[in-house]
């Protein structure tokens, strides 16, 4: 049980395009989806916080605009990176956990990621 | 920023050998400790959530401690089997409900 998918796993895209991000818990009702991002041999950071049904929160220095997230029901989770640029090339990585608080003591079951690369 | 270090950054054993490897954390704010595993092409898979002082927990052959007063975790593995090899991460988490991850620990274990 508490399976989290992504898709896509990897995309190429041209520089001023957006890219939407999917992550769905398929087995359990996820209150709560994380969004990180991992640049090449650094450790995972917390991008944003979303419960279904309310707006993101986002951590100091990730743009809003930017990186659009929404979290429409309880299985799914999607964040689109507008306009990217080569900047924005990295690892995204979606979680979800049960609890409807911040990234305290739910165990948090993550997706296996997407690779952006913006040429 | 919080600062979240794991030593070593990398490790190999042969199977059969013991490990333990370090998770150090700021000692104030302490809230949670989370532990995972991280195997290639996989996700993320939780091992354990840490909360008070002086915490043991235990899962098959791994296990972890907890020192929040001097703000390290170790994770022990007993017995190191081809299957164990995998990054292992640590998060550290606020009572403000900030996280932070470790670079992580890669294990490589040889049979």
């Amino acid at each position: 049980g508490a399976v989290v998918s992504q898709h896509p796993s990897r995309v190429i895209c041209k520089s001023g395009t957006s890219v939407k991000i999917e992550c769905r818990s398929l087995d359990f009702q996820a209150t709560t989806m994380f969004w990180y991002r991992q640049f090449p041999k650094q450790s995972l950071m917390l991008m944003a916080t979303s419960n279904e049904g309310s707006k993101a929160t986002y951590e100091q220095g990730v743009e809003k605009d930017k990186f659009l997230i929404n979290h429409a029901s309880l299985t799914l989770s999607t964040l689109t990176v507008t306009s990217a640029h080569p900047e924005d090339s990295s690892f995204y990585i979606c979680s979800a956990s049960l609890g409807g608080g911040p990234a305290g003591t739910d165990t948090q079951y993550f997706g296996p990621g997407t690779r952006l690369t913006v040429l | 920023i919080l600062n979240v270090e794991q030593s070593p950054q990398s490790l190999h054993v042969q199977e059969g050998d013991s490990t333990n490897f370090t998770c150090s954390f700021p000692s104030s704010n302490f809230y949670a400790l989370h532990w995972y595993r991280w195997e290639t092409a996989k996700s993320p898979e939780a091992l354990f959530v840490m909360t008070l002082n002086g915490d043991e927990k235990k899962k098959g052959r791994i296990s972890a401690t907890l020192n929040t007063k001097e703000g390290y975790s170790y994770l022990y593995i007993k017995g190191s089997q081809p299957e164990d090899s995998a990054t292992y991460l640590c998060a550290f988490i606020t009572n403000a409900g900030k996280s932070t991850f470790g670079d992580g620990t890669t294990l490589t274990v040889k049979p």
